[in-house]
């Protein structure tokens, strides 16, 4: 199993491009989620999905879309890229309340 | 989500000395994860704590769950280098979100 896939692994986009992150995972879970982290700031939820079809806004949905058109891919698009999305944003898989599979990471400067 | 706090937000200690990370909640959790993130690195899951009281162990990492399940600590023994890197505590209140504390940062000065 390649787990959870993210690309790109570095992006960089001037202010109000659009953008999508891709993230794909092999090992049939129901729950996806993507992250961003910023210094000091944890890991926080940006939106998530309990499975196709279905997703959900976590706690800084602003800026982001999400669709769940498959049970493995789950991409995350930056409408029109601002300096303030500059970060590392982080995909991620589980079952239920399982282990959390992270992928890679993305990192991503807005100019 | 659950919220959940964690302190220290950083910690520094000479390799050979312990180091306790807290994680708290002002609501019950239903359950509490610890993950490891190593610099330039994602985060990796640890260990899940589920009963009220419990206590794992992983080698030299001690992991607890407060007895009103409202708190958790991880502690580990006679540090070392490879231990740098973020610790992350997370719930799952309603199995539909996995809230993340804000982690502690260790550095393991040899």
């Amino acid at each position: 199993n390649a787990g959870v896939t993210q690309t790109p692994k570095f992006q960089v986009l001037k202010t109000g491009q659009s953008m999508t992150l891709q993230c794909a995972q092999d090992m049939n879970h129901e729950y996806m989620s993507w992250y961003r982290q910023d210094p000091g700031m944890g890991l926080r939820l940006i939106h998530y999905s309990v499975g196709a079809g279905i997703t959900d806004q976590g706690e800084v949905p602003n800026g982001y879309n999400v669709s769940r058109s498959t049970t493995e891919d789950f991409p995350l698009r930056l409408l029109s890229a601002a300096p303030s999305q500059t970060s590392v944003y982080f995909c991620a898989s589980r079952k239920t309340k399982e282990t959390q599979y992270f992928g890679p990471g993305t990192r991503l400067l807005v100019l | 989500g659950q919220q959940v706090m964690q302190i220290p937000q950083y910690q520094h200690v000479q390799e050979g000395e312990d180091f306790t990370t807290y994680c708290n909640s002002s609501t019950t959790l239903s359950n509490i994860q610890w993950y490891k993130q190593r610099p330039g690195g994602h985060p990796v899951f640890l260990i899940q704590l589920v009963k009220s009281g419990e206590v794992k162990k992983q080698k030299r990492l001690t992991f607890q769950f407060g007895e009103a399940k409202k708190n958790s600590s991880l502690h580990i023994t006679a540090t070392q280098t490879t231990d740098v890197g973020t610790y992350f505590c997370a719930s799952s209140g309603s199995a539909r979100q996995l809230t993340f504390g804000s982690g502690t940062q260790l550095t393991v000065l040899p």
